[in-house]
């Protein structure tokens, strides 16, 4: 199984801050690494897909890189709206399966 | 817009089988080549991936689940169910369905659209 490392665990940052967080995984993914956002109480929400795709109807602040094992969420300037935890997820085509990261709670300074 | 509604009992007792159905309204579940999937999250914890179902009934479980799970289509009810057996109190969570994103240019891998969820307690 391909296991995914997500850092930092929780990130404290303010309004205005650039944010980054990391995911890793244990071998090459290629670009099957897609970033959502979950706030308390609700369903996750797609951010980015096939490691750098911005979805329809998300801000622009948010954007993905990375390919293989490194992948990296950025959130160019942080609004009051971002305040939430952030889940990466792989899909391994050769088990046809998915894993999520461990996600990354970013919290208010 | 394609929506999913997850519905089933909120409390199963230990040993005994879960099981959830999900309804997809505003498209048909037959349409395109999706992927529909199972996630479930306990509380307080991350997301687990169960597995996923086909239109054509061809199914991927989570290997540390698969021994316990069984996931359906049934295309006439616009609908696809989760079992999973043997339950404990390990199995409480909110249980989500998600469909996999597709566009013309193939399957992204990623789940854009996702039910409400529903929690389920294991207890006696």
């Amino acid at each position: 199984d391909i296991q995914m490392t997500q850092s930092p665990s929780t990130l404290s940052a303010s309004v205005g801050d650039r944010v980054t967080i990391t995911c890793r995984a244990s071998q090459s993914i290629s670009s099957w690494l897609a970033w959502y956002q979950q706030k308390p109480g609700k369903a996750p929400k797609l951010l980015i897909y096939k490691a750098s795709s911005l979805e329809s109807g998300v801000p622009s602040r948010f954007s993905g890189s990375g390919s293989g094992t490194e992948f990296t969420l950025t959130i160019s300037s942080l609004q009051p709206d971002d305040f939430a935890t952030y889940y990466c997820q792989q899909y391994n085509s050769y088990s046809l399966t998915w894993t999520f990261g461990q996600g990354t709670k970013v919290e208010i300074k | 817009q394609v929506q999913l509604q997850e519905s089933g009992p909120g409390l199963v007792k230990p040993s005994q089988t879960l099981s959830l159905t999900c309804t997809v309204s505003g498209g048909s579940i037959s349409s395109g080549s999706y992927y529909w999937s199972w996630i479930r999250q306990p509380a307080g914890k991350g997301l687990e991936w169960i597995g996923r179902i086909y239109t054509s009934g061809s199914t991927n479980y989570n290997p540390s689940l698969k021994s316990r799970v069984t996931i359906s289509v049934d295309t006439s009810k616009n609908q696809f169910s989760l079992k999973l057996s043997s339950v404990t109190a390990a199995d409480t969570a909110v249980y989500y369905c998600a469909r996999d994103k597709c566009n013309n240019s193939g399957c992204t891998r990623a789940f854009d659209i996702w039910g409400q969820g529903t929690m389920v307690t294991v207890s006696s």
